[in-house]
């Protein structure tokens, strides 16, 4: 079975702190994706890399950033936390059209 | 952009019924349509999928139609049972190997 594992369940940060999001898959997959999950508003893609060291921004990129130094590795980075940025990350990898998700990190940012 | 619609946000069925969840796209180069559930703290699951050259699969309890011309599809669970309580998201993807989601659908079924 593929495994998409998160770093953190639940996280809770202050304003201002450099937050890390790790994000590993197992099967080998070349795409990777972050999403936030906001109630009434879905999954909204944040970043998405295709292969290593390459990231292409989603459509909510702005006060986030990610890195890939690795196939099986893709972490999300808030450079400076903000209590908008409180919210649910849900980490995927895909094969062909099918995401496989992870099962999220609820990020507190008080 | 592609932009998916939908409705409802919330839906409340007796156990036994039937429920549907209806998306709507913009983007008529959108050729796969899946369809996810997330149960309480866990991450979405691909449950049923569809591309644009069927118009209809089924999956057990579980369907989906797709209408290209109307740029809409739904997903129909029938005979529901309490395990079907979720939220369901519905997706399209423009061609381009990422997904746009819908707002996503809390289904309740009441015993």
């Amino acid at each position: 079975d593929v495994k998409v594992t998160q770093s953190s369940r639940y996280l809770v940060k202050r304003t201002g702190e450099k937050v890390f999001l790790e994000c590993v898959q197992d099967m080998d997959h070349e795409n990777m994706f972050w999403y936030r999950q906001d109630p009434g508003l879905g999954l909204r893609l944040i970043y998405f890399s295709y292969d290593v060291k390459m990231k292409e921004k989603g459509d909510i990129p702005e006060g986030y950033s990610v890195s890939r130094e690795k196939k099986e590795r893709f972490s999300l980075i808030l450079e400076s936390a903000s209590t908008n940025q409180t919210s649910m990350y849900l980490c995927a990898s895909s094969s062909r059209d099918r995401d496989y998700f992870g099962p999220g990190t609820r990020l507190t940012v008080t | 952009g592609e932009n998916v619609e939908q409705h409802p946000s919330t839906l409340s069925v007796q156990e036994g019924d039937s429920a549907v969840i209806k998306c709507t796209y913009s983007d008529s180069a959108s050729n796969y349509f899946p369809w996810y559930k997330q149960e309480l703290g866990k991450g979405p699951q691909l449950i049923i999928d569809i591309r644009s050259n069927v118009g209809e699969k089924k999956d057990q309890r579980i369907a989906v139609t797709l209408n290209k011309t109307a740029k809409h599809f739904s997903l129909h669970i029938t005979e529901t049972q309490p395990e079907d309580s979720a939220v369901y998201f519905c997706a399209a993807d423009p061609g381009a190997q990422k997904l746009v989601f819908g707002q996503g659908t809390r289904l309740t079924i009441n015993p």
